[in-house]
């Protein structure tokens, strides 16, 4: 069955230092989005992609953060420097309908820990 | 804001039983869906409910959903070990053209053998 796949699925990183979380998204989806978990909270909406471009993005999704799709198929996003505050779990979701009007698929995860 | 809230935090019972969580949101919708999180892995759709329906099963999963209440309950019948994980109900927006999906802050279940 087709699944959405992140990597890496750890990575520890000093204060200040650039991360880029990489996802393969299901091969037919055309929408992609970028959600964070802090430990043991909600899952909250970081950004959504569609066409090549961000559609949508919340508060949180400030100037340190960036989202591209350089070859077709990955999906990275990018923190430009790293906060003690974006220490979370990462997830990235496709799906074939628009936004929320259908099933997301989500990753396993990438686990951010910042030093 | 959009966002929906599950009742209660966290839930224990016994294999066998059935559990049952409840998810509030503020905001008129067009669907509402449920998630499953085992822990430190992805989430997991189970089920989406359209704001026209009242009800919807796949499984042992009952879904009901109450528009003039805001309300939505997810059963599991017939609990097992394995559905130990949290449980988020997921919102979307009606208004403003907002495509994201809301999720609340989850019920953790614990399902005891």
């Amino acid at each position: 069955e087709p699944e959405v796949t992140q990597t890496p699925s750890h990575q520890v990183t000093q204060m200040g230092q650039e991360v880029i979380l990489r996802c393969v998204p299901i091969s037919n989806h055309l929408y992609f989005y970028w959600y964070r978990q802090i430990l043991g909270q909600k899952v909250e909406f970081l950004v959504s992609f569609y066409n090549n471009e961000i559609s949508e993005k919340s508060e949180i999704f400030d100037d340190q953060f960036s989202v591209e799709r350089p070859d077709g198929s990955n999906f990275t996003l990018k923190i430009r420097s790293t906060k003690l505050e974006d220490s979370a779990m990462y997830f990235c979701a496709s799906s074939v309908e628009q936004g929320a009007t259908g099933e997301l698929f989500f990753g396993e995860g990438s686990r951010l820990t910042v030093l | 804001s959009q966002q929906g809230e599950e009742d209660p935090q966290a839930l224990s019972i016994q294999e066998g039983e059935n559990a049952t969580m409840n998810c509030s949101y503020k905001t008129s919708i067009n669907n509402l869906q449920w998630y499953r999180q085992n822990s430190g892995r992805g989430l997991v759709h189970l089920i989406l409910i359209r704001s026209n329906e009242r009800e919807k099963h796949s499984g042992r999963l009952r879904v009901t959903l109450d528009t003039s209440k805001k309300s939505s309950s997810l059963l599991i019948t017939a609990s097992r070990a394995a559905d130990t994980a949290s449980y988020f109900c997921a919102t979307d927006a009606v208004q403003g053209g907002s495509e994201k999906l809301v999720f609340g802050k989850g019920t953790k279940l614990t399902v005891n053998p």
